[in-house]
């Protein structure tokens, strides 16, 4: 169980594209989802907080237009780099966290999607 | 959160017990203890946690100090599967964020 599935795994896009991530829970609902990015080498720093029905909350320094973020279900959220270009190149991982179970309860993590940006 | 220190790195040898350790002498009383581990290009996998009472799984052991100043992550017999870097995170159980640190990179070896 807890199952958190991202989509694209890998994508490779020119300057000034904007890409879309999207990441599922498949087999439990989150009424929150988290989205963090890891440069190489590095650890992983989050970006925002994203909260089903409402605006995400963003962490000091994030761009919140350009990085926007949909939690419109309750098994989905969207993550869109807008206007990409090569340093947004990252590896973006989601997590979300079963709403059905205690707070202290573990979230659950994707498998990430790597961005490059020619 | 607390914040937690780990070491940087460590090895060990395929098939003996892995003893990973996580300081965070800033532990408040509501603050529990995650272990995560990322093999490399993949997302964090959550292995376990703990308040105080030592916690065991399927996949590993989590030994806390009496005063929870402390813990031991153990991987009872390694394998090279388990080479990835292991986080030490320490968030309150209301609490929605996890905060990463830099984490042990674990190295087994034949």
């Amino acid at each position: 169980g807890a199952v958190v599935s991202q989509h694209p795994s890998w994508v490779i896009c020119k300057s000034g594209t904007s890409v879309k991530i999207e990441c599922r829970s498949l087999d439990f609902q989150a009424t929150t989802m988290f989205w963090y990015r890891q440069f190489p080498k590095q650890s992983l720093m989050l970006m925002a907080t994203s909260n089903e029905g409402s605006k995400a909350t963003y962490e000091q320094g994030v761009e919140k237009d350009k990085f926007l973020i949909n939690h419109a279900s309750l098994t989905l959220s969207t993550l869109t780099v807008t206007s990409a270009h090569p340093e947004d190149s990252s590896f973006y991982i989601c997590s979300a966290r079963d709403r059905g179970q205690f707070s202290n309860q573990p979230q659950h993590f994707g498998d990430g999607t790597r961005l490059s940006i020619l | 959160d607390a914040k937690t220190t780990q070491p940087t790195s460590m090895d060990c040898a395929e098939g003996r017990a892995a003893n990973l350790p996580c300081n965070h002498s800033t532990i408040s009383g509501n603050e529990y203890v995650y272990w995560y581990r990322q093999i490399h290009s993949q997302g964090p996998q959550y292995i376990i946690h703990g308040l105080k009472n030592n916690e065991t799984n399927e996949m590993a052991s989590l030994i806390i100090t009496e005063d929870r100043k402390s813990s031991t992550l153990i991987l009872p017999h390694a394998t090279l599967r388990d080479t990835a870097v292991y986080y030490c995170i320490v968030r309150a159980g209301t609490a929605s964020k996890l905060t990463f640190g830099t984490g042990t990179r674990l190295q087994v070896t034949l």
